[in-house]
């Protein structure tokens, strides 16, 4: 199975900051990364998909990369809004996994 | 507008069976992917099934295979999860999820674009 591997697990930001999340696959996933963020109670939301297509109605504040097996998600100007849970995805194999999750605070 | 609705959770005994039913509405049933994607208590996601658009392949997460099924009915825009022998571990929200037809996006669009809103199982004697 193909392990992602995000850091950091937990990261403090103020509202403004420019801040980054890394997804590491342990093997070649090509560019099969999704990007989702899910606030308590709710359901993920699509945020990026092919590890640099913005979902449509996705703010362009956010915006996702890949250097090999490594990824990034970047929020170029945090809201009060992207206070949440990120998590990256792999599709590029069954079983499908995910990241182990990224929670954005407040600081 | 797409719309998925998660129903059939509930509290079960271990080694008991129970089916839960995702609604779809808003799209063509019959061309999407559909997912099963789970969240136990204060944990991360958990991928646990896919089944193809016609319904002829799927797969499973370790985990479940074995005591899952994932199904579909085209006539009543409706996904399946079938769980039996169930444990303690799987205790969790269950969320159904799909797939974007790829055709609509050039193919790249591997994702799960839309998800219902989950429905709890709670295992527990």
């Amino acid at each position: 199975d193909i392990q992602l591997t995000q850091s950091p697990s937990f990261l403090s930001a103020s509202v403004g900051d420019r801040v980054t999340i890394t997804c590491r696959a342990s093997q070649g996933i090509s560019s099969y990364l999704a990007w989702y963020q899910q606030k308590p109670g709710k359901a993920p939301k699509l945020l990026i998909y092919a590890a640099s297509t913005l979902q449509s109605g996705v703010p362009s504040r956010f915006s996702g990369s890949r250097s090999g097996t490594e990824f990034t998600l970047t929020i170029s100007s945090l809201q009060p809004e992207d206070f949440a849970t990120y998590y990256c995805q792999q599709l590029n194999s069954y079983p499908i996994t995910f990241g182990q999750g990224t929670r954005l605070e407040i600081k | 507008q797409v719309q998925l609705v998660d129903s059939g959770g509930g509290v079960v005994q271990p080694g008991r069976a129970l089916r839960l039913s995702c609604a779809a509405s808003g799209f063509t049933f019959g061309t999407n992917a559909m997912h099963w994607v789970r969240q136990a208590p204060g944990k991360g996601l958990e991928w646990v099934a896919v089944i193809s658009y016609d319904g002829s392949i799927e797969y499973y997460a370790d985990s479940v295979k074995g005591r899952f099924t994932i199904s579909r009915d085209k006539s009543k825009n409706t996904l399946y999860l079938q769980m039996n022998s169930l444990s303690t571990e799987d205790t969790a929200v269950y969320y159904c999820a799909r797939s974007p037809d790829l055709a609509s996006c050039g193919g790249d669009c591997y994702s799960l674009d839309y998800w219902g809103q989950g429905t709890l199982v709670t295992v527990s004697s």
